[in-house]
């Protein structure tokens, strides 16, 4: 089954506590995108990346970290996280480089950051 | 619970109505637009999309009217079902090339049987 999955789906931690995010792509995408979800704000992209080793900021990129080691992995990192951080994430692919293709979004991780 | 929904706009139907979602769309220059429903607990998923060189396009149930005049976007839902019940975002290709979808906030469409 074609799928974007991220884990864990859910995570409590306290400040300062590096944690990761991982992100998998089973349908040999080339564009993932890392996006955080908060009430009254949508959908902001954080991180994306158009293939291995390239990736660029998107609009919210502070306090975050990603990498793409390979084509279908996409982990985000929290080196020190901090309360403002407490959101659900959604990690997402596209079969093509660039945005004109609909993004696969994975199920969702909420973080909570104590 | 999910909160997704708080501060959203929301739309009330009743079951076997059509229903109409809009979307206004920031740049003149935006020339791809696409709009997914987001369940609870789930991530967003893809609806439907299209182009600036469009004016309308047509799925099952659903379709997109582009209005590029008034930078307008609308998702019509022909016979409306409890199961369509989920917030729906439009968004837009904001930035030329290869960069990013840009998501509004959302409706929070509400089917009633």
């Amino acid at each position: 089954e074609a799928q974007v999955t991220q884990n864990p789906r859910y995570l409590i931690t306290v400040t300062g506590k590096k944690l990761t995010v991982t992100c998998s792509q089973n349908m040999n995408h080339e564009y993932m995108s890392w996006y955080r979800q908060d009430p009254g704000l949508g959908l902001r992209q954080i991180y994306y990346s158009m293939n291995v080793e390239v990736t660029d900021k998107g609009d919210v990129p502070e306090g975050y970290k990603v990498s793409r080691k390979e084509k279908r992995n996409f982990p985000l990192i929290l080196e020190s996280p901090s309360p403002n951080q407490t959101s659900l994430y959604f990690c997402a692919s596209s079969p093509l480089t660039g945005p004109n293709q609909p993004q696969h979004f994975g199920d969702g991780t909420r973080l909570s950051i104590l | 619970g999910e909160s997704v929904g708080l501060h959203l706009p929301t739309l009330s139907v009743q079951e076997g109505d059509n229903s109409i979602i809009n979307c206004a769309y920031s740049n003149s220059a935006s020339d791809y637009f696409i709009w997914y429903k987001q369940e609870s607990g789930k991530g967003p998923q893809f609806i439907i999309d299209i182009r600036s060189n469009m004016d309308k396009r047509q799925g099952q149930r659903v379709t997109v009217l582009l209005n590029k005049t008034v930078k307008h976007l609308s998702l019509q839902i022909a016979a409306t079902q409890p199961g369509d019940s989920a917030v729906y975002f439009c968004a837009e290709n904001k930035d030329s090339g290869y960069s990013t979808l840009t998501f509004g906030k959302g409706t929070m469409l509400l089917v009633s049987p």
